[in-house]
């Protein structure tokens, strides 16, 4: 059974500042990565996506994927109080299905 | 462009009373089509996902059931709700051979 592996926080950053959420992930054949903000009360939204080791950069945005540690992470530059949500990491499943992490909340602060 | 709606917004509903929350997309056809809930401060759960019309996956024994009468239609029913089908209740799609979903805007169901 594939896993995937959020702090649920709260992470709290000043605005202005970097911040950063991660996610660790069980099967080591995953090959895509997906990154969803839902903020109070909202659906899910999708913000980023990431197929290959490395950076990918969409914005204040920057998605990071390492498969050799099992790690993808969203960095947020000059973060914004109306980033204030929560981030869900998910990770393909067979049948066109996605698992989702518990997600993390994020609070940017003024 | 897709756009996928989700009816009602809310609910109110007694316990034992019956249930029926409709989803629909537009601007694509043959899509995948998911019933995900979500409690209170949990995680999305996976109810129900669908390939085509008529075919149904279940994820959780409940007292929930889905169908899909048609290409971008898809419903979920209840006979009789519990206290613990309070929740919020997303629709989603893909498509074929992608894996990204795209989420409607959710109902969102309290059981009294």
């Amino acid at each position: 059974q594939k896993e995937v592996e959020q702090n649920s926080g709260p992470l709290s950053v000043p605005e202005g500042a970097i911040a950063s959420l991660n996610c660790t992930y069980s099967d080591r054949g995953s090959q895509s990565f997906f990154w969803y903000r839902q903020y109070s009360g909202k659906s899910p939204e999708l913000i980023m996506f990431i197929y290959s080791n490395g950076d990918k950069e969409d914005g204040r945005f920057t998605a990071q994927l390492n498969k050799a540690s099992q790690y993808v992470s969203l960095l947020i530059r000059d973060s914004q109080p109306s980033d204030s949500a929560t981030y869900l990491c998910a990770v393909p499943n067979q049948g066109g299905k996605l698992i989702f992490g518990q997600g993390t909340e994020l609070s940017v602060k003024p | 462009s897709q756009t996928i709606h989700q009816w009602p917004a809310t609910l109110v509903q007694p316990v034992g009373s019956p249930l029926s929350l409709e989803c629909t997309v537009e601007g694509t056809s043959n899509p995948n089509l998911y019933w995900y809930r979500q409690a209170a401060g949990r995680g999305l759960q996976l109810l129900f996902y669908s390939v085509g019309i008529g075919q149904i996956s279940s994820e959780v024994p409940q007292n929930l059931s889905a169908s899909r009468p048609q290409d971008r239609q898809f419903i979920l029913s209840s006979k009789k709700l519990l206290l613990s089908d309070s929740g919020f209740y997303l629709c989603a799609w893909s498509l074929w051979g992608q894996d990204e979903h795209y989420f409607g805007p959710g109902t969102r169901l309290t059981v009294t």
